[in-house]
């Protein structure tokens, strides 16, 4: 079965410093990659996805990810964290064309000062 | 458009009491789904739909019916609620047609006692 792994249950930054957060994915074929955010009480919003292509895509808000399939990763990365990205980042990945989203256990962000 | 939109944000239940969680979305999408969200666990998907009249199970379909009479509706039916069920519950839709991404609500934070 399709699984993801995000190795790090809590993370946190320095404002202004980088930010690499971990996706490790098991799927058979070329796999469907997203990233969502969700900020407390919130739902979730999408900052990027994977289809094909250019391994690195780009996402809103600066974040970006690298589709590595030797390493079976699709790491988020932003290059300067600012306060308001503190929330929780789930990785996921798409099963049966989009019907199956297999989500990670998530990420939380706190950003200090 | 108001996206997809979910009824009501709060609900507390006693055991053995069913209800039903309304979900619509006004994009015309094709595809629908619920997931439920528990602490440290990330979102799991309970029931999905391609199309009005097509639903399927996800990974947890016990204890949840949904039925999908038109496209823009697609509301989540407890049965008997038991305490297993307190959790967040988000309906996703997609657009379809090769676009994989997901839309989420808000949320329906539902505590069964």
């Amino acid at each position: 079965a399709q699984s993801v792994t995000q190795p790090d249950i809590h993370i946190t930054v320095s404002e202004g410093a980088s930010l690499e957060l971990r996706c490790n994915y098991s799927y058979g074929a070329t796999p469907y990659l997203f990233w969502y955010v969700q900020s407390p009480g919130q739902g979730l919003q999408l900052l990027l996805k994977y289809f094909s292509g250019d391994t690195l895509v780009q996402g809103i808000k600066g974040f970006e990810a690298e589709f590595k399939r030797s390493q079976s990763s699709f790491n988020l990365r932003k290059p300067s964290v600012h306060w308001s990205d503190a929330a929780e980042y789930f990785c996921a990945v798409d099963q049966e064309y989009g019907n199956k989203l297999v989500f990670g256990a998530g990420t939380i962000l706190r950003v200090k000062s | 458009n108001a996206g997809v939109t979910q009824t009501p944000k709060f609900q507390v239940l006693k055991t053995g009491q069913s209800m039903t969680l309304q979900c619509a979305q006004d994009m015309n999408h094709e595809y629908m789904s619920w997931y439920r969200q528990d602490p440290g666990m990330g979102l799991r998907l309970i029931h999905y739909s391609v199309g009005a009249g097509i639903t399927d199970q996800g990974e947890v379909p016990n204890g949840y019916n949904v039925s999908r009479s038109t496209t823009e509706d697609f509301p989540l039916r407890l049965l008997s609620a038991a305490p297993s069920q307190t959790s967040v519950y988000f309906c996703a839709s997609r657009p379809g047609q090769g676009r994989n991404e997901q839309y989420f609500g808000p949320g329906t934070r539902l505590t069964v006692t």
